[in-house]
C-alpha cells in the first residue's frame, strides 16, 4: 500500500494568516500515462464526516471557497488556506486514489491562534 | 441535491451480526462507486471495500476482505455493509460515501457509529 504522511500533526495560524498543510506520498501519485496527479484533500469538522476540498492535487470541490488551494506534483503535496477563517478549524486528510487500496495520511488538525 | 442518509447506531455484543445500510438520493445510483470507510475514534481514515451498484462489482481493502460484506439494492438505491460476527476492534464510525469521477470520495454520509461491547 502506499503511505502517505503528513506534516504537521497540529498547527495553530491566526485569523487571516496562512496555513500551510504537507503530504507526502510513499511513491509516485503522477499517472504516466494521463499526466493526472491522484491525489485528494478532505475537511473534516468536529462531529462531522469528512468533505471534498480538493481533488486531481488542485481542483475545488464544489462550494469550496477559493482561499483553499492545492499544489504539488510525484510525490510532495501542499494543501494552502490563504487566509484562515474560523470555520476552517478542523483535521485536513490527504488520500491517494491511483493505487488500490486508496490510503489516507493521519491528518492535520488546525486551529485558532 | 445528493444526500447519502446512514442507519442508526448500533451497539452490539461480541459476536453478534450487523448489518448498516445507506441510502441515496440526487443521482444515478447505478453509474458510482459506493463505499465505506472506517474511523476509529480519535484516529484517521481507512477504506474498506466498494460496490458498482450497476452491476454489483465489489473491491475489498485486504485488509477487510473476510471481515466484512459490500451490497447493494438498486430498487431502493441503498448500499449496506454487514459482519457476520463483531468484535471489539470493529468499534469505530462507518462512513458510506460516493466515488466522483475517480476514486475520490465527492459526497458522504453522515456515519454510523457501532459499539461492539460485553
Amino acid at each position: 500500500d502506499i503511505v502517505m504522511t503528513q506534516s504537521p500533526d497540529s498547527l495553530a495560524v491566526s485569523l487571516g494568516e496562512r496555513a500551510t498543510i504537507n503530504c507526502k506520498s510513499s511513491q509516485t501519485v503522477l499517472h504516466s500515462s494521463n499526466k493526472r496527479t491522484y491525489l485528494a484533500w478532505y475537511q473534516q469538522k468536529p462531529g462531522q464526516p469528512p468533505k471534498l476540498v480538493i481533488y486531481w492535487a488542485s481542483t475545488r470541490g464544489s462550494g469550496v471557497p477559493d482561499r483553499f488551494s492545492g499544489s504539488g506534483s510525484g510525490t510532495d503535496f501542499t494543501l494552502t488556506i490563504s487566509s484562515l477563517q474560523a470555520e476552517d478549524v478542523a483535521v485536513y486528510y490527504c488520500q491517494q486514489y491511483i493505487s488500490s487500496p486508496p490510503t489516507f495520511g493521519g491528518g492535520t488538525k488546525v486551529e485558532i491562534k | 441535491e445528493v444526500q447519502l442518509v446512514q442507519s442508526g447506531a448500533e451497539v452490539k455484543k461480541p459476536g453478534e451480526s450487523l448489518k448498516i445500510s445507506c441510502q441515496v438520493s440526487g443521482y444515478s445510483f447505478t453509474s458510482y462507486w459506493i463505499g465505506w470507510v472506517r474511523q476509529v475514534p480519535g484516529t484517521g481514515l481507512e477504506w474498506m471495500a466498494i460496490i458498482y451498484p450497476g452491476n454489483s462489482d465489489t473491491r475489498y481493502n485486504p485488509s477487510f476482505r473476510g471481515q466484512v460484506t459490500i451490497s447493494a439494492d438498486k430498487s431502493i438505491s441503498t448500499a449496506y455493509l454487514q459482519w457476520s460476527s463483531l468484535t471489539a476492534s470493529d468499534t469505530a464510525m462507518y462512513y458510506c460515501a460516493k466515488y466522483g469521477n475517480n476514486a475520490y470520495f465527492d459526497y458522504w454520509g453522515q456515519g454510523t457509529l457501532v459499539t461492539v461491547s460485553s
